[in-house]
């Protein structure tokens, strides 16, 4: 089966440095999201990406993120100037129209740590 | 905006007894409701969805949910549960008014754990 793929697992990173994360979406998809989830909290919406271009943020995704589709198979998240709270679990997910009836189809996810 | 009750951050349950887990939504549209499962390590896994068809939907590993609007619910159960069941169950919501693109509002997660 199908599945979306994130690189690196784990990612540890100083205060203050960029990091991008790395994520392959399910090939025939067409909406890419990001997701993140701090220790003990709830998963929380942070885009959704669209033909090269932001569909929807949430209020977490302020100017120090970014989402790129360099090419035809990645789909990135840079954070350019991390910051302790930045600390978290961030999924991807892919879904294939991207239809509020569809179900979203998740990686296994990048454990960010932040020192 | 909307949001995602689960009661119950931890439920433990016997091998073979019943599983049920709780979740509520708030939203004056009932929404779309889907129920993931994440094991140690792993990503989310889609266990099953309510789209508005039947009431009572059933998933995968024998999970299965039933929509009721009059109480602004959609718990999970399992009528028997297996030592792997162990996991971290997330319920979660998508507007229907909104599109796909908003994202998901998921639940804080219930940490489903199965005794011997």
């Amino acid at each position: 089966e199908p599945e979306v793929t994130q690189t690196p697992s784990h990612q540890v990173t100083q205060m203050g440095q960029e990091v991008i994360l790395r994520c392959v979406p399910i090939s025939n998809h067409l909406y890419f999201y990001w997701y993140r989830q701090i220790l003990g909290q709830k998963v929380e919406f942070l885009v959704s990406f669209y033909n090269n271009e932001i569909s929807e943020k949430s209020e977490i995704f302020d100017d120090q993120f970014s989402v790129e589709r360099p090419d035809g198979s990645n789909f990135t998240l840079k954070i350019r100037s991390t910051k302790l709270e930045d600390s978290a679990m961030y999924f991807c997910a892919s879904s294939e129209q991207g239809l509020s009836n569809q179900p979203q189809h998740f990686g296994d996810g990048t454990r960010l740590s932040i020192l | 905006a909307q949001s995602v009750t689960q009661l119950g951050s931890h439920v433990s349950v016997s091998e073979g007894a019943l599983v049920l887990l709780r979740c509520n939504y708030s939203s004056s549209v009932p929404p779309y409701l889907f129920w993931y499962v994440q094991y140690p390590n792993q990503g989310l896994q889609l266990l099953l969805k309510y789209t508005s068809a039947a009431t009572l939907v059933k998933g995968i590993n024998g999970f299965e949910a039933e929509f009721k609007k009059s109480e602004t619910s959609f718990h999970l159960t399992k009528p028997s549960a297996h030592m792997s069941d162990a996991a971290e169950y997330f319920c979660a919501v998508s507007d229907r008014s909104g599109g796909g693109a908003d994202g998901l509002t998921f639940g804080k997660g219930t940490h489903l754990i199965i005794q011997p």
